[in-house]
């Protein structure tokens, strides 16, 4: 099946600063994004998502921003917090496609104290 | 319930066995999604149901998986003669439409193949 089963990266980040998380995604028709939050043993859980005729989006602390021409999305995480620590992925879906979300390989997101 | 309810969380099978997980969508939402993540990775997509049109089983990774949707509700996925390499956390989501809502992912459940 399609996955983007590989290592994480992680990203460490001291709190009280802002975190940046980018994504490459794959389809080029894909035309709905999602950034996901995962906390250990627990499920995604949803953070914000954009249209591709948006370029930017915000939300309380966070902003994602979408570039079509290079497929890249970013989540922004303004002044980050212990609970911020959680895995991040991005999720695409296509209105042309088969409608299943793909989601992008995920990064570990480790606020220091 | 609110949200999407999946049982059990954990389960502890023996290899060769047939497991049987269960998905409760949240009531009224038409798609509906099982995802495997295998520990620290990424999801990884299985099939797919909307309304009463053909799952899509793509992302099946062999004939020992298979899925239903009843009544275009509870969903239950079965994985047969068990392997060690099924082991991971099966999640379950759904949204109210296919395309352009957010997708709400159930807890998982945690597959343990021993």
């Amino acid at each position: 099946g399609e996955s983007v089963g590989l290592h994480l990266p992680t990203l460490s980040v001291q709190e009280g600063d802002n975190s940046i998380i980018n994504c490459a995604y794959s389809n080029s028709a894909s035309d709905y994004f999602i950034w996901y939050k995962q906390e250990s043993g627990k499920g995604p859980q949803f953070i914000i998502d954009i249209r591709s005729n948006m370029d930017k989006r915000q939300g309380q602390r966070v902003t994602v921003l979408l570039n079509k021409t290079v497929k890249h999305l970013s989540l922004q995480i303004a002044a980050t917090q212990p609970g911020d620590s959680a895995v991040y992925f991005c999720a695409e879906n296509s209105l042309s496609g088969t409608y299943k979300y793909i989601f992008g390989t995920g990064t570990r997101l480790k606020v220091l104290a | 319930g609110a949200g999407v309810s999946q049982s059990p969380s954990n389960k502890v099978t023996e290899k060769g066995k047939d497991v049987e997980l269960r998905c409760d969508p949240i009531s009224g939402h038409t798609a509906l999604y099982w995802y495997r993540q295998s520990l620290g990775q990424g999801l990884e997509f299985l099939i797919y149901f909307q309304g009463n049109s053909a799952p899509d089983k793509s992302g099946l990774p062999s004939d020992r998986f298979s899925a239903e949707r009843t009544g275009g509700s509870v969903s239950t996925l079965t994985i047969q003669r068990t392997q060690q390499e099924d082991s991971a956390v099966y999640l379950c989501a759904s949204s109210l439409k296919s395309i352009h809502t957010e997708a709400f992912f159930g807890q998982g459940t945690r597959l343990t193949v021993v």
